[in-house]
């Protein structure tokens, strides 16, 4: 499977646990953005990286919420001290690059509820 | 003014018609432009994207962008149950060509 692959798929964490999310981009595609959606709301971009390098993370939250994508494995969200309003699906997608039109494919999603 | 606006629906057509799916947005200066579809509890398929004005088909599926009048819109030609989902439109917004800002997305039934 060449897709963008996410997992897990369905996570669930008590208040106050960590929550990991962990994605491969599409082979080729050295690109990786994080997206949020909210019960009944849309699509929220969170960040972008490239290979070791946070290029925006203005989407993200302040607090408890960060992303890398090393050099090796895939990248990661991880949100910390996790609270019930974390309860969302969040996405990954990848994209060859930005020359072009920059199309974006998304992965499976992982829906995280926070009990 | 929403970034990215869409009619939520449901828009409801018979199987067979033309489907017609329309989006505004606020930046002048976007210029990428990406229609997504959207099954209940999956993830976002790319269907189109369009970056010139005028029209583009791939299949059944036309996307037609006026930048001057700020909209993107999608046809859907011969509609099927299958096509039932949620669209989403999604633009390059604020000078960026990376970070994609969506519409809430318009609620399609097609009936058989």
């Amino acid at each position: 499977n060449a897709g963008v692959m996410q997992n897990p798929r369905h996570l669930v964490r008590r208040r106050g646990q960590e929550a990991r999310l962990r994605c491969s981009p599409m082979k080729g595609h050295s690109h990786v953005y994080w997206y949020r959606q909210l019960p009944e709301e849309g699509l929220k971009f969170m960040v972008y990286l490239q290979k070791e390098n946070i290029i925006d993370e203005s989407g993200m939250p302040k607090e408890r919420f960060s992303a890398e994508f090393p050099k090796e494995g895939p990248s990661i969200l991880r949100i910390q001290q996790v609270v019930r309003g974390d309860s969302a699906a969040y996405f990954c997608a990848s994209s060859q690059g930005l020359a072009g039109g920059n199309e974006q494919f998304f992965g499976p999603g992982t829906r995280l509820t926070v009990l | 003014q929403k970034e990215v606006e869409q009619n939520s629906g449901p828009l409801s057509v018979p199987e067979g018609a033309i489907a017609s799916l329309n989006c505004t947005y606020s930046d002048r200066g976007s210029q990428s432009f990406f229609w997504y579809r959207q099954y209940s509890g999956k993830s976002p398929e790319l269907i189109m994207s369009i970056y010139s004005n005028g029209d583009k088909e791939d299949g059944r599926f036309t996307a037609q962008l006026n930048k001057a009048s700020q909209y993107v819109s999608l046809l859907i030609r011969d509609s099927q149950p299958s096509d039932s989902a949620t669209y989403l439109c999604a633009v390059n917004i604020g000078g960026s060509n990376y970070k994609l800002t969506f519409g809430k997305g318009t609620l399609l039934t097609v009936n058989p």
